[in-house]
């Protein structure tokens, strides 16, 4: 079936960086595009980025942007979080999601953009 | 804050129906998507587009949209839908994703 296995919990000091793996299997690793959210302890969700697999191609939320770097090792079906800079507020689960990106059956043009399924998260523990 | 509002928490009785609301100017150009998230657990995705189910999430979820408010109604609610409702869609861009702030739901 189609999983992501996501890395182990990680305890970084403020001003380090984190690398966040997520390894897709069970379908076609590059007909999907991987999106980052992540969640602090009692908070939301916030998206964070998408990678295109097959181009490399990226974006990025603006609060992120200088600060992340996704990448991907398509041998091995793998795509990678960095966020640099570390700081006590970026103390959060970090979750990878496989996204669908369909054309509407009913409005002709419009793309559906949905993650249909995600990764267990990772916990990234800022903390001097 | 974000784009897109909903409204912090929402009771409803069991069997009862209950509406989520999700509000932004994006919504106008854009359809929400809806995600469910239990305590401890990773988003599940319950409805994305003009009311589209993936398959295996119960026909009491229903999705709308009037405006610039999409609604997620559950009718007939269970007790194991209790739990953490987020819409996402675009910002006013239309290039970014944004997540509203999420709905609690309890259910009594």
């Amino acid at each position: 079936q189609v999983q992501l296995e996501q890395s182990g919990a990680e305890v970084k000091k403020p001003g380090a960086s984190v690398k966040v793996s997520c390894k897709a299997s069970g379908y076609t690793f590059s007909t999907n595009e991987i999106n980052w959210v992540r969640q602090a302890t009692g908070q939301g969700l916030e998206w964070m980025g998408w990678l295109n697999p097959k181009s490399g191609n990226t974006g990025y939320a603006q609060q992120f942007q200088g600060r992340v770097t996704m990448t991907t090792n398509t041998s091995i079906s793998t795509v990678y979080m960095e966020l640099n800079s570390l700081r006590a507020d970026d103390t959060a689960v970090y979750y990878c999601a496989r996204t669908r990106r369909i054309p509407s059956t009913t409005d002709v043009g419009y793309y559906h953009y949905y993650m249909d399924v995600w990764g267990k998260g990772t916990t990234v523990t800022v903390s001097s | 804050s974000s784009e897109l509002t909903q409204d912090p928490a929402v009771s409803v009785a069991l069997g009862q129906t209950v509406r989520i609301t999700c509000q932004g100017d994006s919504l106008r150009s854009y359809y929400a998507t809806w995600y469910q998230q239990k305590p401890g657990q990773a988003p599940v995705l319950v409805v994305y587009g003009k009311n589209i189910r993936p398959s295996g999430i119960p026909d009491r979820f229903f999705g709308s949209i009037s405006g610039n408010t999409a609604s997620l109604t559950i009718t007939g609610a269970q007790a194991e839908d209790e739990g953490d409702y987020y819409c996402k869609s675009r910002d006013s861009s239309g290039v970014r994703l944004v997540f509203g702030g999420g709905t609690k739901l309890t259910v009594l």
